[in-house]
Formats: structure tokens, sequence, C-alpha cells
């Protein structure tokens, strides 16, 4: 069975500063996806950004990136020029590829609450 | 555009009463939905695969009694807690695919 890992329960950024976050994931598998969703205080899951492990580029999506290590299975996210509205629960998450049923569920880390110090 | 609708958001009820989580695909087919739960400061543990038409697949550990699902159309899985007791307190969160995963606002179950 996959695991994720977030070994940092909370951290803190100044505002306009660059922070990241941390996460280590173990799999047997080669193929696979992972997400970075930020859960703010309304408790919705919005999706921040995604990866997939057969692309060697890291994924951008604005301020937002990541720093994919397979070999070392580590997914780290990267905030840059961090904002109020970042502050949240940012959690790691895993998915086996493939299409075939039961493939689509994920595997949450334990969640990284980020605060934004103005 | 697509979403996923879940009521009701907040519910408190006595113990020993059954209570019924709706999740609803707005704009798009969901033949799968998936229902999680999470404790407070916790992460989301998926509870069970919801399949319309056919019976949930349950993860290890969850009670399929208790947790009744039921996805009996395209657009519609139900979650019942039934007889419900302090310990099932918790959110419950359902989602479904549509490009990307896509998640309701979740539903805080109190039970007292």
């Amino acid at each position: 069975a996959q695991t994720v890992t977030q070994s940092q329960p909370e951290m803190s950024v100044q505002e306009a500063e660059t922070v990241t976050l941390s996460c280590t994931y173990d799999t047997s598998e080669s193929d696979y996806y992972l997400f970075w969703y930020k859960q703010p205080p309304s408790r919705q899951m919005i999706l921040v950004i995604r990866q997939e492990a057969y692309k060697q580029q890291n994924a951008t999506e604005n301020r937002f990136s990541v720093n994919f290590q397979k070999a070392a299975k580590s997914f780290s996210l990267k905030i840059s020029d961090s904002q109020l509205g970042d502050a949240a629960m940012y959690f790691c998450a895993y998915r086996s590829a493939g299409s075939h049923f039961g493939n689509e569920k994920l595997t949450f880390g334990t969640g990284t609450r980020l605060t934004i110090i103005p | 555009g697509a979403v996923v609708s879940q009521h009701p958001s907040r519910v408190i009820c006595k113990s020993g009463t059954s209570v019924k989580i709706e999740c609803r695909s707005l704009d798009f087919q969901a033949t799968t939905m998936f229902w999680y739960r999470q404790f407070p400061k916790q992460s989301l543990m998926l509870m069970a695969t919801s399949n319309e038409g056919s019976k949930a697949t349950y993860e290890q550990g969850v009670e399929k009694d208790k947790f009744l699902i039921n996805h009996a159309s395209l657009t519609l899985s139900t979650l019942t807690v039934t007889s419900a007791h302090p310990e099932d307190s918790s959110f419950y969160i359902c989602s479904a695919r549509f490009s990307q995963l896509l998640f309701g606002s979740g539903t805080q179950l109190s039970v007292l």
C-alpha cells in the first residue's frame, strides 16, 4: 500500500516571502500522480497543482511550483510571493495511474498548516 | 460549470438516530464517487467508493452496515450513518471525477 508523509505539521511565512512544504511518499509503482490540495477554513478541498510521475519536468501553476524527485520519492511544494489568502491546510496526495476501477482514489498525507504573517 | 454539491453542510443528531448525507454532481455525470472522512486536525481517509447501479466498495475497517452508501443515479450518491454514536462525529467529504477530482464542501456531523 502507498503511504504519504508530511513531516511539517505547521509552517509559517512572512507575507511576500517564499515557503516550501515537504512531502515524501512510498510506492512500488512506477506510474502515478501526485497532488497538492489546499483546504482553507471553509474546508473546501482545492487542487493546487498536479504532477505526473512519468514527466520529469516539475509542474508549475503561477506562484506554486513543485520539486519532484522520483528516485527520492519526494514531492515538495514551493509557494512564492506568499499571500494572506494562501493560509490553509495543505495536503499532499498520491494516486495510482491507470483507468481501471479503484485507481481514482487518493491517499493523503497528514497535512501542513500554513500561516501567513502580515 | 461542473460542481460537486454536498448537503447538509452541518448536522447535529441524537445518539441512535440515522443521518443521510447527499452528494450530487452538477452539470456532469459521475459513475463513481468517493466518500472520505476527516477527523479534527487529521487527514482525509477514504471510506468507500460508490458505484452507480452496484454495491459500494468499502475500505478495510469501515463498517458497511453502519455507513450505508447508495448510488442510485449518475448524479446522486448518499451516505447514511445508521444508529449514529458520538464516535461517528466527524467531517465527511464526497468527491467525483470531472477532468480532475472535484470535492464537495463537506458535512460536519455531530452526534450528541
